[in-house]
């Protein structure tokens, strides 16, 4: 798994409460990535980082913000969570110069 | 953006027969296009890729054959094992220059009877 750890594992929340969830990785890869995965959607690109300070937006970042204020480490912050944001998160790395991806344990995040 | 399909959505199998996952893809410039194999509560694991320079790949059971004209890719799992029953994704790179980003297929749940 490349040493990549999400916290928390598991998350129940309520409609309208800040959440932030954490990737940790320990394999210095430049690239970081948050994905989303929901039944008949696959995995969904929400937000990348290829470098510290350095994001962009996925294909469904509305509702979601990230940051990366050092190497190892990736925020994904819903300001105010929704029903529609229940989901499994994933986190995924990759090193420079290459599309090779490799993915943390997953968060399910339960907003109800 | 880059548009991936993927067939079928599920499928079982016998095992020791062999399974066959397609894919297509929009976009002409991807070059590089990977297989995931998904188990239950885990994470997504790397199982092959191919670039866009090669036309077949093998890794023991596991193949892929790419057809860049045709825009299509196939995963081939032969003699298969009840460990090889888990949810298995392709993908395909999309973005270019330094963003080396990949859109996936929706997944195909692959049951190996025993």
């Amino acid at each position: 798994d490349a040493g990549i750890t999400q916290s928390p594992r598991h998350k129940v929340t309520e409609t309208g409460t800040p959440v932030t969830l954490r990737c940790h990785q320990t394999e210095n890869h430049r690239y970081m990535y948050w994905y989303r995965q929901d039944p008949g959607h696959g995995l969904r690109l929400i937000h990348y980082s290829y470098g510290v300070k350095d994001t962009d937006k996925g294909e469904v970042s509305d509702g979601y913000s990230v940051s990366r204020s050092k190497t190892e480490d990736f925020l994904l912050t819903l300001e105010s969570a929704t029903s529609s944001q229940t989901s499994v998160y994933f986190c995924a790395t990759g090193q420079d110069d290459s599309y090779e991806q490799y993915f943390g344990p997953g968060t399910r995040l339960t907003v109800t | 953006g880059e548009n991936v399909e993927q067939h079928p959505s599920t499928l079982s199998v016998q095992e020791g027969d062999s399974a066959v996952i397609k894919c297509t893809y929009s976009d002409s410039a991807s070059n590089y296009f990977p297989w995931y194999k998904q188990e239950l509560g885990k994470g997504p694991q790397l199982i092959i890729d191919i670039r866009s320079n090669v036309g077949e790949k093998k890794d023991q059971r596991i193949a892929v054959t790419l057809n860049k004209t045709a825009k299509h890719f196939s995963l081939h799992i032969t003699e298969t094992q009840p460990e090889d029953s888990a949810v298995y994704f392709c993908a395909a790179s999309y973005g270019g220059g330094s963003n080396y980003k990949l859109t996936f297929g929706k997944g195909t749940l692959l049951t190996v009877n025993p």
